[in-house]
Formats: structure tokens, sequence, C-alpha cells
């Protein structure tokens, strides 16, 4: 079946660093959505990208639609402490399914 | 507006017992869905919901059914619970389709935490 393999499972990093992950498929997605959940919360939607190649900011955070289709990347400018949680890529497999990444799990060290 | 909520917050259960997970959004979202997640898997999506009285089958049903009665509540039933069930449960809601701008944002209630011995 479809996977989203995400890269890296986890990291610490410094605060005020630069961070990067990416989401992978083997399969073309037309939608890429990035999700980040708090410790004992639900996932919360961060950014949505619709389009191959569309570059879309929140603040600090920037995600790009990979122009094959079957991956997205998410960069953390200038990582804070409460930047700590899980961050899933997730993306449709049909009209009314999602299919959710393994999820990158930072932790920022103040 | 309270958005996802979702009770009990923590429960434990012997194996064979059954019992049920409450969901429900004030939001008037037409599409509702059950998702679990276990360590290094992300979430899974076990049933979901696209209207009242309308509900099919995610990744990984067996052992769980759902009913939607209402637009505002989304139960999720455990018929016979195996320790395999063990898991962290998230409701979630949105607004339409999957894929599309402004509809598809998800939003997550806090979870139910389950533990079958």
């Amino acid at each position: 079946g479809q996977q989203l393999n995400q890269s890296p499972q986890s990291m610490f990093i410094q605060e005020g660093e630069d961070v990067s992950m990416n989401c992978t498929s083997s399969s073309i997605f037309n939608t890429w959505l990035w999700y980040k959940q708090e410790p004992g919360e639900g996932p919360v939607l961060l950014i949505a990208l619709y389009k191959a190649g569309e570059l879309t900011s929140n603040g600090r955070l920037t995600a790009q639609f990979g122009i094959t289709r079957k991956d997205s990347f998410l960069n953390i400018s200038a990582s804070i402490p409460s930047d700590v949680g899980i961050y899933f890529c997730a993306g449709p497999t049909g009209t009314y399914k999602y299919i959710f990444g393994t999820g990158t799990r930072l932790k920022v060290l103040a | 507006n309270a958005g996802v909520t979702q009770t009990p917050k923590f429960q434990v259960l012997k194996t064979g017992q059954s019992m049920t997970l409450q969901c429900a959004q004030d939001m008037n979202h037409e599409y509702m869905s059950w998702y679990r997640q276990d360590p290094g898997m992300g979430l899974r999506l076990i049933h979901y919901s696209v209207g009242a009285g309308i509900t099919d089958q995610g990744e990984v049903p067996n052992g769980y059914n759902v009913s939607r009665s209402t637009t505002e509540d989304f139960p999720l039933r455990l018929l016979s619970a195996a320790p395999s069930q063990t898991s962290v449960y998230f409701c979630a809601s949105s607004r339409g389709l999957a894929g599309g701008p402004s509809t598809d944002t998800q939003y997550f209630g806090p979870g139910t935490r389950l533990t079958v011995l």
C-alpha cells in the first residue's frame, strides 16, 4: 500500500538553528499537508500545498511541494523551544481518505 | 466554539470488554474520521463519515464499529477489546473534500488514550 516516509525520524537542535525535514512517497500526490502535534494534543494543520513547485510560508515555517509530486519539504527557521513536537506530512489517497507520514520528532535545546 | 471534543481522555479496559469512544464537533462539518496513533507509525485511518448516515472503512477498520446519526456526533465502538487496540485514538472533522483548498483542513480532537490489558 501507499506509504509516506519522513526523514529524519527525530532530531535534536539548538535554539536558533534552522531545521529541514522531508516527506517522500512512492505515489504521486496532488496535495501535501504538514501538521504539528504537541505533546498530549491532536495534530494541527500548519501548511497546505496544492501545486507542484509551490512554496508556501507560515511565519518561520516554509514548505515546498516537490516538482516530481512525490515529495515535500518543511523548513523551520530560527527554531525556538515551542517548536518542539512531532511534524507529520499527509496527503489524500482518495476523495475522503488521508494517509499520514511516520512523523519527525523535533526537540529543541535552549 | 469548542471545536472537536473527545471523551474519555483516558481509559483502561480488560480484554473482551466493549466500549464507545465519543466524538463531537460543533462546526457543522460534514466529514468526520477516526484515527489511531501508534509509536513510529503515524496516524492510521480507522473509519470515516461524509455525512449523517454515511460511513466507510479506512485502512485499519477491523474490531471497530461506527455510526453517524447526527452531523455533530461520530462515536467509535470497540466490540471486544484486544491488547492490539492499545493506542491513542483521534477524531477529526473537516468541512468537505480531501485535497480542496480551505475544505480539507482537518481539525483534530485532543485524543483518547486507551490501554487494553
